[in-house]
């Protein structure tokens, strides 16, 4: 069946502008993660939703960091006035739901440059 | 907190050499871990897990086996081939308050030569 999915793979914006990046998680997933991947950081949780929960927005750097997921499906992350330390690969996963450990699937990731 | 510490790489090894990553995590519950792999342009793939204590976790020739009492998870393998450089990725889930969330190591990144 088809994997996560996310788009688009890469996205060059100036510094000051906005972004929105997009994850069609697998059909049937209740749980859906958002991940920011940077040389200086690593792999770091950003934000999760199950179902219709409110979101855990934990990870999240900064207030110009937001997401929704409209239907319990697709997920928009956005970022607001982007800076250079935004610059990343921003990777979603999803799993069966977060009742217990259940393995999370990696979509390919949106790398991000502000310029 | 959680957290995880990996060996930092870069890692080179020559075809049929045995490889170990060292592994080691910090935890409030107790956690599943895990090891992910990147290969060059592929997104994140789970390569093995293991869920409790004394739990060996393998797959296409990858071991790595949960160790509590020295919170390690070590991944090993006998003969590594030019198709397994990639960069690995230690991780840990644990009930975080509302999610499993995966924390992660720093990646090492593998390289084999023919």
């Amino acid at each position: 069946g088809a994997g996560v999915s996310q788009s688009p793979s890469n996205k060059v914006t100036e510094k000051g502008k906005d972004v929105e990046l997009r994850c069609d998680p697998i059909s049937g997933h209740t749980a859906l993660y958002w991940y920011r991947q940077s040389l200086g950081q690593g792999l770091e949780f950003l934000i999760y939703f199950q179902g219709n929960s409110a979101p855990d927005k934990s990870g999240l750097p900064s207030d110009r960091f937001s997401a929704e997921r409209t239907g319990g499906s697709v997920s928009t992350l956005t970022i607001q006035r982007t800076q250079q330390e935004d610059s990343a690969v921003y990777l979603c996963a999803s799993s069966e739901s977060a009742a217990g450990v259940n393995e999370q699937y990696f979509g390919p990731g949106t790398r991000l440059t502000v310029t | 907190g959680n957290s995880v510490t990996q060996m930092e790489g870069p890692v080179t090894l020559s075809e049929e050499a045995f490889l170990t990553i060292n592994c080691t995590y910090t935890a409030t519950g107790y956690p599943s871990l895990f090891w992910y792999v990147q290969y060059p342009g592929e997104g994140l793939q789970l390569l093995l897990k293991a869920t409790k204590a004394d739990d060996k976790g393998s797959n296409k020739g990858f071991e790595a086996t949960y160790r509590k009492e020295t919170t390690s998870f070590h991944l090993e393998k006998g003969s590594v081939q030019v198709s397994d450089s990639a960069v690995y990725f230690c991780a840990l889930s644990d009930w975080g308050g509302s999610n499993y969330k995966l924390t992660f190591g720093k990646g090492t990144l593998l390289t084999v030569n023919p």
